[in-house]
């Protein structure tokens, strides 16, 4: 069946960046319409869709991030990544990767999520 | 943006009995999904669209609702169901937009 497996550093300092991949597996990346995305929930808090994209590289974002936040694809590793620029505290979360299924988009499919922590 | 209102915070329910969510948009949602999240876990998908369930979904899940009300329901309640449920809305254009969550815990 189709997984989803975040990687990435767990500890990130203070103004640097932060970078995630999510490896999908068990199908093809640009099988389907279907989007790809992230989300991100602060320790004992809700959760914030940050943006997605389409093996294309067509992206959107949440506006709220989207001044520090790009989506990347590599389609030969079934791969898409996040880089969130200029971190502080406030971007210390678990991070989801998520499948995201186009038109009117929901999050069928979830990979288990990473723990990032920023801190010097 | 829309903003999704959940409530109440936290439901406190018996196993058997029935628990009845809400969520409300600030503005008409074309979509509305919910989410099970338990304690060190992501979230998964339960309803789609309003009220379909998501593969795998037991009946006693159902969602309703239109516009800017919407709810769900877990007709008796089962000891797995205890967890936070967030609903999430989607209009016309980015962003996909949760509410703050229920917990649902035991009575």
């Amino acid at each position: 069946q189709v997984q989803l497996q975040e990687s990435g550093p767990g500890l990130v300092k203070p103004s640097q960046t932060l970078s995630l991949t999510c490896t999908v597996s068990g199908d093809s990346i640009t099988s389907g319409t279907y989007f790809w995305s992230w989300i991100r929930q602060p320790p004992g808090k809700g959760l914030e869709w940050i943006g997605y994209i389409f093996h294309s590289g067509n992206t959107d974002y949440n506006s709220s991030l989207k001044s520090r936040v790009s989506l990347s694809v590599d389609r030969s590793k079934d791969q898409f990544s996040l880089k969130v620029n200029s971190v502080t505290v406030a971007d210390t979360a678990v991070y989801y990767c998520a499948r995201t299924v186009f038109g009117v988009p929901y999050l069928d499919l979830w990979g288990q999520g990473t723990l990032v922590t920023v801190s010097s | 943006e829309i903003v999704m209102t959940q409530s109440p915070a936290t439901l406190s329910v018996s196993p058997g009995e029935r628990a009845t969510l809400s969520c409300r948009a600030s503005q008409r949602v074309i979509n509305l999904a919910w989410y099970q999240q338990k304690p060190g876990q992501a979230p998964r998908l339960l309803i789609h669209g309003t009220s379909t369930r998501a593969t795998g979904i037991p009946a006693r899940f159902s969602g309703s609702g239109s516009g800017t009300e919407f709810s769900l329901t877990i007709s008796s309640l089962q000891s797995e169901d205890f967890a936070v449920y967030y609903c999430q809305g989607y209009n016309n254009g980015p962003p996909l937009t949760f509410g703050g969550g229920t917990k649902v815990e035991l009575k």
